[in-house]
């Protein structure tokens, strides 16, 4: 799920499976991050966010890692369900201020 | 939770006219609101961030006179794309952050599809 290019990176995986989206962010001073899941003709919804002191957070079958060294953040969702394909964002934040978002991903559930 | 209202949700309009997009925060207040615009199969841009009481903040490239935005209240927030053309059709989402509990999470709208013909 890097992001290459111009093209919306994919990921299928089969129902049932744990999925592994991942994110390159650009800035070192950021120091929030947060991850969107984005249905088709539909705004971002807020999945999981991380602060820069953490490398890891956990919510309900989602869990964020944060690698500042070599800027990545990775989302893992555990048994994928048909309802978690999405284009899934990751988006960095600065002091507080603007949200930038990294490219996105795009996950289809294979049932 | 949070919730933030976009109007309207799709819209089609001759090259040439001015639409007018809204957002509204509609259970808190902010004092920043934010513009982006996607294209399809690509990630939100940033257009511009929009404060209330004072002029809106434009990232580079983005055109202050092409995607004027009001931001007269604290919980309503508008852009309005002037002398609309083709290639200015596009996905537009804004945002709000919410900051009572002090989280930093910025809510979104549902979006705002703008077709010119």
């Amino acid at each position: 799920g890097e992001s290459v290019g111009l093209h919306l990176p994919t990921l299928s995986v089969q129902e049932g499976d744990n999925s592994i989206i991942n994110c390159a962010y650009s800035n070192s001073a950021s120091d929030y991050f947060i991850w969107y899941k984005q249905e088709s003709g539909k705004g971002p919804q807020f999945i999981i966010d991380i602060r820069s002191n953490m490398d890891k957070r956990q919510g309900q079958r989602v869990t964020v890692l944060l690698n500042k060294t070599v800027k990545h953040l990775s989302l893992q969702i555990a048994a994928t369900q048909p309802g978690d394909s999405a284009v899934y964002f990751c988006a960095e934040n600065i002091e507080g201020n603007q949200f930038y978002f990294g490219t996105g991903t795009s996950l289809t559930v294979i049932p | 939770g949070a919730v933030v209202s976009q109007h309207p949700s799709r819209v089609i309009c001759k090259s040439g006219t001015s639409v007018k997009i809204e957002c509204r925060s509609l259970d808190f207040q902010a004092t920043t609101m934010f513009w982006y615009r996607q294209f399809p199969k690509k990630s939100l841009m940033l257009m511009a961030t929009s404060n209330e009481g004072s002029k809106a903040t434009y990232e580079q490239g983005v055109e202050k006179d092409k995607f004027l935005i009001n931001h007269a209240s604290l919980t309503l927030s508008t852009l309005t794309v002037t002398s609309a053309h083709p290639e200015d059709s596009s996905f537009y989402i804004c945002s709000a952050r919410d900051g009572r509990s002090g989280a930093n999470v910025l809510t979104f709208g549902a979006g705002s599809r703008l077709t010119v013909l």
